[in-house]
């Protein structure tokens, strides 16, 4: 059984561009939530959708977001690049969601900004 | 959401069993123990869950005292490819954001 699958693994961007990560999440599984991984921060959340819809946010700004697609493969898209946007972004999903659903993890793609 | 204590490292010799201790004095009843491990350049690894049994799985087992408040990762058979950063999360009901603290930093030794 293939896990979550994120692409592209590695990312050089500038400040003021834009960024688009892919997300494909364990077939069958209907949740995917996005969390961004700093060494000061540790790991964030930053949404979860379900059913191509977002169902809970975190603390960014709107600079940051994303969608799900009728098969639950899931984008997330961040404009207007900052240097403190410089992360490992992971992807997670999981059957429904919710607390009793182990989350999987992908790979994560690692964005730095120039 | 309920806060977790783990010590910040451990070592452990190959073969052995690795005991990771966490506490979670304030979790609530409906709140979930999770457990997962990052190795260095990977995601993030889910290795168990539970709310009040012990459970066990093929990679690991947890036990969870009575009270609740704590509970300890059981990885009966270290390898060298267990060292890694083991996280221990508390998760309320209805809440899907995993939020992982410092961790334990596991070192199997050969």
């Amino acid at each position: 059984k293939a896990g979550v699958t994120q692409t592209p693994r590695y990312l050089i961007k500038t400040r003021g561009q834009q960024v688009t990560l892919s997300c494909s999440p364990i077939s069958g599984h209907r949740s995917v939530s996005w969390y961004q991984q700093t060494p000061g921060q540790g790991l964030q959340f930053l949404f979860e959708y379900f059913s191509e819809t977002q169902r809970n946010k975190g603390n960014f700004p709107g600079r940051f977001s994303g969608r799900q697609f009728s098969n639950s493969r899931s984008e997330m898209n961040v404009s207007t690049l900052e240097l403190g946007d410089s992360a490992l972004y992971l992807c997670a999903s999981s059957f429904t969601g919710g607390e009793n659903q182990p989350q999987h993890f992908g790979d994560g793609t690692r964005l730095s900004i120039l | 959401d309920a806060k977790t204590t783990q010590p910040p490292s451990m070592d452990c010799a190959e073969g052995r069993a690795a005991n990771l201790p966490c506490n979670h004095s304030t979790i609530s009843g409906n709140e979930y123990v999770y457990w997962y491990r990052q190795i260095h350049s990977q995601g993030p690894q889910y290795i168990i869950h539970g709310l009040k049994n012990n459970e066990t799985n093929e990679m690991a087992s947890l036990i969870i005292t009575e009270d609740r408040k704590s509970s300890t990762l059981i990885l009966p058979h270290a390898t060298l490819r267990d060292t890694a950063v083991y996280y221990c999360i508390v998760l309320r009901s209805n809440d899907y954001k995993l939020s992982f603290g410092a961790g334990t930093t596991v070192t199997v030794r050969a």
